[in-house]
């Protein structure tokens, strides 16, 4: 499949803050998902983007797909404990390419009180 | 709120032995997946099934792969003959544009 860049790889960050990470791909996706991943548990589904340029928000989740269909970055404002936990970002490319995701490596987010 | 199961959480297995992964998928969804992800790397695609056959399959899903939806609820995965680097959570997915992903089975091969 195709590489996804996700960065950072890692962020340890205090409760309050707000928080960026995105994802950039050498190809075209036709859909961006962000996911959530807590240890041991499979991926949840946090925000979908299915046009070039929208921006969409789930509570102090914002999420936007960029305008060249090649990257998307995720913003968590005002970090709480419960976000720590490992997000994904997954593309995939659509219509006639097909429906299979292709994740980034992840970026490991721990928030302290 | 529907969500994907499986079952069971973890299989522990010896080398060379035939596992089954089950899953059910959300009951009005009508593309399902299997990835898996060894531990502490990215969520790989395996194979999507639509329609009662295979829609697109990676170079991981080679021969000793299989998947079936032996009746209306379940989509198993089975391994033929499992290899030490097979040990991984499997995850199962359903949905279309968006994918909702189940809890995962954690595989050990001894």
């Amino acid at each position: 499949g195709q590489q996804l860049n996700q960065s950072p790889q890692s962020m340890f960050i205090q409760e309050g803050e707000d928080v960026s990470m995105n994802c950039t791909s050498s190809s075209i996706f036709n859909t961006w998902l962000w996911y959530k991943q807590d240890p041991g548990e499979g991926p949840v589904l946090l925000i979908a983007l299915y046009k070039a340029g929208e921006l969409t928000s789930n509570g102090r989740l914002t999420a936007q797909f960029g305008t060249t269909r090649k990257d998307s970055f995720l913003n968590i404002s005002a970090s709480i404990p419960s976000d720590v936990g490992i997000y994904f970002c997954a593309g995939q490319p659509g219509a006639n390419s097909g429906y299979a995701l292709n994740f980034g490596k992840g970026t490991s987010l721990l928030v302290t009180p | 709120e529907p969500e994907v199961t499986q079952t069971p959480s973890h299989q522990v297995t010896q080398m060379g032995q035939e596992v089954i992964l089950r899953c059910v998928p959300i009951s009005n969804h009508l593309y399902f997946y299997w990835y898996r992800q060894i531990l502490g790397q990215k969520v790989e695609f395996l194979v999507s099934f639509y329609n009662n056959e295979i829609s697109e399959k990676s170079e991981i899903f080679d021969d000793q792969f299989s998947v079936e939806r032996p009746d209306g609820s379940n989509f198993t995965l089975k391994i033929r003959s499992t290899k030490l680097e097979d040990s991984a959570m499997y995850f199962c997915a359903s949905g279309g544009l968006d994918e909702f992903f189940g809890p995962g089975t954690r595989l050990t091969v001894l």
